[in-house]
């Protein structure tokens, strides 16, 4: 089955700085990529995503690569805020989004 | 009002106690799930369902059942709790067919002592 990996696992910048955070996959046949934020004592929510027609795709101050053929994907955050500080799961899906497969998390701090 | 409510949000239990969480949505989406967060795991999917009459088994459903009592309604169950299921519990639901978005509830802490 799909196996998601993540790195890094925690993360430190300071304010205005760039985070960027790197996945693996492992089935080739995913092809819906999603990012969630988890903000403490909540539920994970989603910020983006990204399907496999397409390379990139930005909104903001947040951006998701894909590269399909290595299978990684990245989330990249420019200008980062306090309010940025999170916890950041990446996943993996089929288009039919039976099971979406998380990535064990990365633990991003936005130091003032 | 959330759209994804679950109860309660914090548990304590003792080992070998059979217990109850409860999962509603006000989102009208067919699909919903169950996962358990650790540190350092990330999510991992326990069990899902895509409509009343589906419920299929995750990654980790071992000691874990589920019932779909309605569209909004999907309840996890441990029969007999162990300590090491003390966890972070979510429930999430999605829409299926038109996206993967899946919407997330509080969260339910539990601890077997």
């Amino acid at each position: 089955g799909e196996n998601v990996e993540q790195h890094p696992s925690t993360l430190s910048v300071q304010e205005g700085d760039s985070a960027v955070i790197k996945c693996t996959y492992s089935d080739s046949a995913s092809n819906y990529f999603p990012w969630y934020k988890q903000e403490l004592g909540k539920g994970p929510q989603l910020i983006i995503d990204i399907r496999s027609n397409v390379g990139e795709k930005k909104d903001q101050r947040i951006a998701v690569t894909l590269n399909k053929t290595a299978k990684h994907f990245s989330l990249h955050i420019t200008e980062t805020q306090p309010e940025d500080s999170a916890v950041y799961f990446c996943a993996a899906s089929t288009a039919s989004y039976d099971k979406v497969i998380f990535g064990p998390g990365t633990s991003l701090s936005v130091i003032p | 009002d959330a759209d994804v409510t679950q109860t309660p949000r914090n548990r304590i239990t003792k080992t070998g106690k059979r217990i109850m969480l409860e999962c509603s949505q006000t989102k009208g989406h067919d699909r919903m799930y169950w996962y358990r967060q650790d540190p350092g795991l990330g999510l991992r999917l326990i069990y899902y369902s895509f409509d009343v009459k589906d419920i299929n088994k995750g990654e980790i459903s071992d000691g874990y059942s589920v019932s779909r009592q309605a569209q909004a309604k999907f309840s996890l169950s441990l029969e007999s709790a162990i300590p090491n299921q003390t966890a972070l519990y979510f429930c999430a639901t999605s829409e299926g067919g038109r996206g993967g978005e899946q919407y997330f509830g509080p969260g339910t802490r539990l601890t077997v002592t």
